[in-house]
């Protein structure tokens, strides 16, 4: 059974530092990452999609690395904004997708 | 191009009575899956619909089940309520073809228990 988990549960950072999210799951045997952004109540906005093949995918200030040997990925989101608040969920896909619980991230003005 | 949609946007139902959400996926895809957000938890995958037919399912009880319609549109079926089935339900859509490719979700609909 697919274990995911995402470290740390939730963080507060000052506008204009960099945000480093941490996800581990346990089964390597998947199609691909997905990381997902939910504000409060929302659904989710998919934000970057890694391939099992791939090492990494970049989108604007978010760069997403993924190390599947390991069962680790990793966001980072660069020079982070305060409309950069909210939830972020990595999710595997092994043909459905099983999500950690989220890292509940805030940045202040 | 629509996305994925969702009817309702919230539902408020008592302990043991039924319940339908409603689920219309993004043009192009054919397949659906349902999953249950707790608050304050990841979504957990309840079901997946392709060709009508449920194609895999996760650790939920018969209670839940679903239908999917010639247009790919997608019911799921809540028997029974109790309160802990209080969560953000999400639908979110594919193309069978592509198991690599993202699913896109639509913006759930909320059911609260009483």
């Amino acid at each position: 059974k697919q274990e995911v988990t995402q470290i740390p549960a939730a963080l507060s950072v000052p506008e204009g530092e960099n945000l480093v999210l941490n996800c581990s799951f346990t089964d390597s045997a998947i199609y691909n990452l997905q990381w997902f952004r939910q504000d409060p109540g929302k659904g989710l906005t998919s934000l970057l999609l890694i391939q099992s093949s791939q090492r990494e995918q970049t989108s604007g200030r978010l760069n997403a690395s993924l190390d599947k040997s390991s069962g680790r990925s990793t966001l980072y989101i660069a020079a982070s904004q305060p409309g950069d608040s909210a939830t972020y969920l990595c999710a595997v896909n092994d043909y459905k997708l099983s999500f950690g619980a989220g890292t509940t991230v805030t940045v202040r003005a | 191009d629509a996305g994925v949609t969702q009817s309702p946007t919230h539902l408020i139902k008592t302990r043991g009575q039924q319940v339908t959400l409603r689920c219309s996926p993004k043009s192009g895809h054919d397949t659906v899956s349902w999953y249950q957000q707790a608050l304050g938890q990841g979504p957990q995958f309840i079901f997946q619909y392709y060709e009508e037919e449920e194609r895999q399912r996760g650790n939920f009880p018969d209670r839940f089940s679903g239908h999917q319609f010639p247009n790919y549109s997608s019911e799921l079926n809540v028997n029974a309520l109790l309160l802990g089935d209080s969560a953000l339900y999400l639908c979110a859509s594919s193309l069978a073809l592509l198991n690599s490719d993202t699913q896109y979700f639509g913006p759930g609909t909320r059911l609260t228990v009483l």
